[in-house]
């Protein structure tokens, strides 16, 4: 069993929706982190959470630690968000889970 | 401040030969990590590196696989004698001195090995 399950693998949606991706995880963590990888490859780290929630525009993250689950929000999704997401947790090298690959349609 | 560089972004080598990766941390950074993807896979840790030391290489293969972070100049990784499943992207980070155990790290564009 992998230590980060993600869900689900592939999303597709309309733009101007509420979007929702899933991770747990299995073992006790420092830090847990969502990064986006854009088609061209390139990863961007979006947020790094060890309690709580965090918001960065349209971006929402939450995390609860007890039940060792986050979950990543984008609100009035738009095209350009279509990438892979990918939920990773650290104490130092990063555990990444599969990812998600969303595709926003107009 | 500029972010984490890597280069080459592409590599092309023929089976045999010898593939060297370079990656320079963002200023101020004391740890590299190095993570590869294979095609149509996640990515996956390879080593973690401070100045001068090797921290953590449980994900980097045995052989014909090195890496160092010497005390000036960039990271580098090392592939010897290329086969066509060393094929992928790899991926450098770095992050500053560890705080409270937690890090962020900031990523390279990656450089794309093709073996020929």
């Amino acid at each position: 069993k992998n230590e980060v399950e993600q869900s689900p693998q592939n999303l597709t949606a309309q733009e101007g929706e509420f979007i929702t991706i899933n991770c747990s995880y299995s073992v006790g963590i420092s830090a847990l982190h969502w990064l986006q990888q854009h088609p061209g490859g390139g990863i961007v780290s979006l947020f790094m959470l060890s309690s709580g929630k965090k918001k960065h525009g349209r971006l929402i993250a939450t995390i609860n630690i007890q039940e060792k689950h986050s979950s990543l929000h984008i609100t009035a999704s738009h095209p350009r968000d279509s990438a892979v997401y990918i939920c990773a947790h650290s104490n130092y090298q990063l555990i990444w889970g599969a990812g998600t690959k969303l595709i926003i349609k107009p | 401040n500029a972010g984490v560089m890597q280069n080459p972004r592409h590599l092309v080598r023929r089976r045999g030969q010898e593939a060297r990766l370079r990656c320079s941390p963002m200023k101020g950074h004391s740890h590299v990590y190095w993570y590869r993807q294979l095609p149509e896979e996640g990515l996956k840790f390879m080593v973690y590196l401070q100045k001068e030391n090797i921290i953590d290489e449980s994900g980097m293969p045995k052989e014909r696989f090195s890496a160092e972070f010497p005390k000036e100049g960039p990271s580098i990784l090392r592939i010897q004698q290329v086969v066509r499943g060393d094929s992928a992207a790899y991926f450098c980070a770095s992050s500053p001195q560890r705080i409270g155990g937690i890090y962020e790290q900031y990523f390279g564009p990656g450089t794309r090995l093709t073996v020929t």
